[in-house]
């Protein structure tokens, strides 16, 4: 079965404190992993697309890697204002098409 | 540019009641989806669209109708809304690299 799991499911870290957020995933005809950001009370925003294992991605503070079976999303020195819960989410080849699955997310919280 | 917009944001209904949720876009996207966010779980999808007069469903489909009559709006309806609907809804449209979301709409069945 078609799976996505994060961990840890909520982390709290203090300011300038380096830490890496999991995403594990086992689906058949991988097309592409995403990691979003999302804020109480509002929509995930986009934040990564990765296509095979080896690549990186990086934003500011976060750096998102890829292997055949995980991907990480790094965060170096957070600030306060990197609070959210980070999503994860697989694009894969279903029936008739492809599908996406999303993980339950990691709550970030990083405290001044 | 006012990206994936959805309305209401938030909606007490009692059991039994239909309403119709709402969400438009403005990027010219072809693909449209729903999903519905409960604690502890994964983002699911209820329906889908891949343009204006196809929809298809999606994980959860079950007590919700679509239609997409234009590429701009794609309307959630719950026919009988029931306790288990109790979620936040979100509305997305598709590029080809990720997901833009709306904000959400809160929905409370009592």
């Amino acid at each position: 079965e078609d799976q996505v799991t994060q961990s840890p499911e909520a982390l709290r870290l203090q300011e300038g404190e380096s830490s890496s957020l999991n995403c594990s995933y086992t689906v058949s005809g991988l097309r592409g992993l995403f990691w979003y950001r999302q804020d109480p009370g509002k929509g995930p925003e986009f934040l990564f697309t990765l296509y095979s294992a080896g690549e990186e991605k990086e934003k500011e503070r976060l750096k998102a890697t890829l292997t055949k079976k995980e991907s990480f999303l790094h965060i170096t020195a957070p600030k306060p204002e990197d609070s959210a819960t980070y999503l994860c989410a697989v694009q894969a080849q279903g029936t008739g098409g492809f599908k996406t699955i999303f993980g339950a997310g990691t709550r970030l919280f990083v405290k001044a | 540019n006012a990206g994936v917009t959805q309305t209401p944001k938030f909606q007490v209904l009692k059991t039994g009641q239909s309403m119709t949720l709402q969400c438009a876009q403005d990027m010219n996207h072809e693909y449209m989806s729903w999903y519905r966010q409960d604690p502890g779980m994964g983002l699911r999808l209820i329906h889908y669209s891949v343009g204006a007069g196809i929809t298809d469903q999606g994980e959860v489909p079950n007590g919700y109708n679509v239609s997409r009559s234009t590429t701009e709006d794609f309307p959630l309806r719950l026919l009988s809304a029931a306790p288990s609907q109790t979620s936040v809804y979100f509305c997305a449209s598709r590029t080809g690299v990720g997901y833009t979301f709306g904000s959400g709409t809160r929905l409370t069945v009592v």
